[in-house]
């Protein structure tokens, strides 16, 4: 079945480093791919919409030069927090659609744990 | 403002018991309504609901939509302690392909 894989699983840096997420879809291509954050006992909180071959779509509130989001390939996606600070330490999960037939699946990372000291 | 409400937020119950979990929406252009649980890692898939009134179900677990009310439930039964997780309920929509909105998630604690 499709999987969608994330890496590193889990990261804890210093404060002021950036730190960059890598999303891949294993076996389809995605156009499009959504990183999301959550925190401890918390939903997902969607941050942004990556495009293959375009700008990412930032959510109200996210800010674009913190969280800079290159989708330079079908099947990858990277994130990068830039400048770290211990209020970014959080999961981030990554997700990608795939169509099959007439119905959509939204395919879920294993996500990152961010620990930003 | 589209929006996603699950109710409770959280649920302690005992090994046996079952359990309704709520969600409600308000969001335009409706496709679909999935859930989700959450144990330590990602999401994983349990449901998707596009039309009303049919149940899905898996299990212990069922779950049905009602786009006229714009809710949906999600029931437990015969809980067991790995029932424990965060479960999610999230809408998507026709005109954002792949979006998801979430709810806020009801964490379940399923208790020997």
């Amino acid at each position: 079945g499709a999987v969608v894989s994330q890496h590193p699983s889990w990261v804890i840096c210093k404060s002021g480093t950036s730190v960059k997420i890598e999303c891949r879809s294993l076996d389809f291509q995605a156009t499009t791919m959504f990183w999301y954050r959550q925190f401890p006992k918390q939903s997902l909180m969607l941050m942004a919409t990556s495009n293959e071959g375009s700008k990412a779509t930032y959510e109200q509130g996210v800010e674009k030069d913190k969280f800079l989001i290159n989708h330079a390939s079908l099947t990858l996606s990277t994130l990068t927090v830039t400048s770290a600070h211990p209020e970014d330490s959080s999961f981030y999960i990554c997700s990608a659609p795939r169509w099959g037939g007439q119905q959509e699946t939204q395919y879920f990372g294993p996500g990152t744990r961010l620990l930003v000291l | 403002e589209d929006k996603v409400v699950q109710s409770p937020l959280s649920l302690v119950v005992h090994e046996g018991d079952t359990v309704t979990l709520n969600c409600s929406y308000e969001v335009t252009n409706f496709r679909s309504l999935l859930w989700y649980k959450q144990e330590k890692k990602a999401p994983t898939f349990l449901f998707m609901l596009t039309s009303s009134g049919i149940e899905k179900k898996s299990g212990r677990l069922s779950s049905i939509l009602d786009k006229k009310e714009l809710f949906s439930i999600l029931n437990i039964t015969a809980t067991q302690t790995g029932d424990s997780a965060i479960y999610l309920c999230a809408v998507s929509q026709i005109s954002n392909t792949g979006k998801l909105i979430f709810g806020q998630g009801t964490t379940l604690q399923v208790k020997p």
